[in-house]
């Protein structure tokens, strides 16, 4: 019973250039949400999807961020021209259910470091 | 603003030792309030507390919620240097989905 699996585990980029974060949900779940951790911070909420839709973005930066959750395939997190204050380790995780009692499963994150 | 406030932000003990984390939270709609524990990688679910006065226990951890407080405590006996990691405190708020607010977290430090 495979968990969130998110890759890569390492992404190194450039100022300017993109970054794609990948995030399959556990078996069943069809809910995901994005979570960022700067470092010497504590979690902080992007973005919560279903399948083909954007349910609550309010903690999204306005630019430069867009997330999607397609029918088929992994949820992804984008991030175009990054840049150093992007450098963080960004997390993934799913529920079931909405609204159900249901502990958020996190992934191990993608450490995204900026050059 | 909604709002969760975790203290300490750390914590050295030695191996034996008994902890008690604390988490204080002012939010609208209180849903649940959850423990992670953080080491280099995922949170990992620790418990998920709704009800006040009952205590939720997994070994030598152990969790109650107070609501009249607004807050939590996460205690743990008998700490062992595997127990050094980040516990991060979330509460589920509002009126629709899952989304969590985190506390800055605990950094826990378990000297042998």
């Amino acid at each position: 019973n495979a968990g969130v699996m998110q890759n890569p585990r390492h992404l190194v980029r450039r100022r300017g250039q993109e970054a794609r974060l990948r995030c399959s949900p556990m078996k069943g779940h069809s809910h995901v949400y994005w979570y960022r951790q700067l470092p010497e911070e504590g979690l902080k909420f992007m973005v919560y999807l279903q399948k083909e839709n954007i349910i609550d973005e309010s903690g999204m930066p306005k630019e430069r961020f867009s997330a999607e959750f397609p029918k088929e395939g992994p949820s992804i997190l984008r991030i175009q021209q990054v840049v150093r204050g992007d450098s963080a380790a960004y997390f993934c995780a799913s529920s079931p259910l909405l609204g159900i009692n249901s502990p958020l499963h996190f992934g191990n994150g993608t450490r995204l470091t900026v050059t | 603003e909604d709002k969760v406030v975790q203290s300490p932000l750390s914590l050295v003990v030695h191996e034996g030792d008994t902890v008690t984390l604390n988490c204080s939270y002012e939010v609208t709609n209180f849903r649940s309030l959850l423990w992670y524990k953080q080491e280099k990688k995922a949170p990992t679910f620790l418990f998920m507390l709704t009800s006040s006065g009952i205590e939720k226990k997994s070994g030598r951890l152990s969790s109650i919620l107070d609501k009249k407080e607004l807050s939590s405590i996460l205690n743990i006996t008998a700490t062992q240097t595997g127990d050094s990691a980040i516990y991060l405190c979330a509460v589920e708020f509002g009126t629709s989905g899952s989304r969590l607010t985190f506390g800055e977290g605990t950094q826990l430090t378990v000297n042998p």
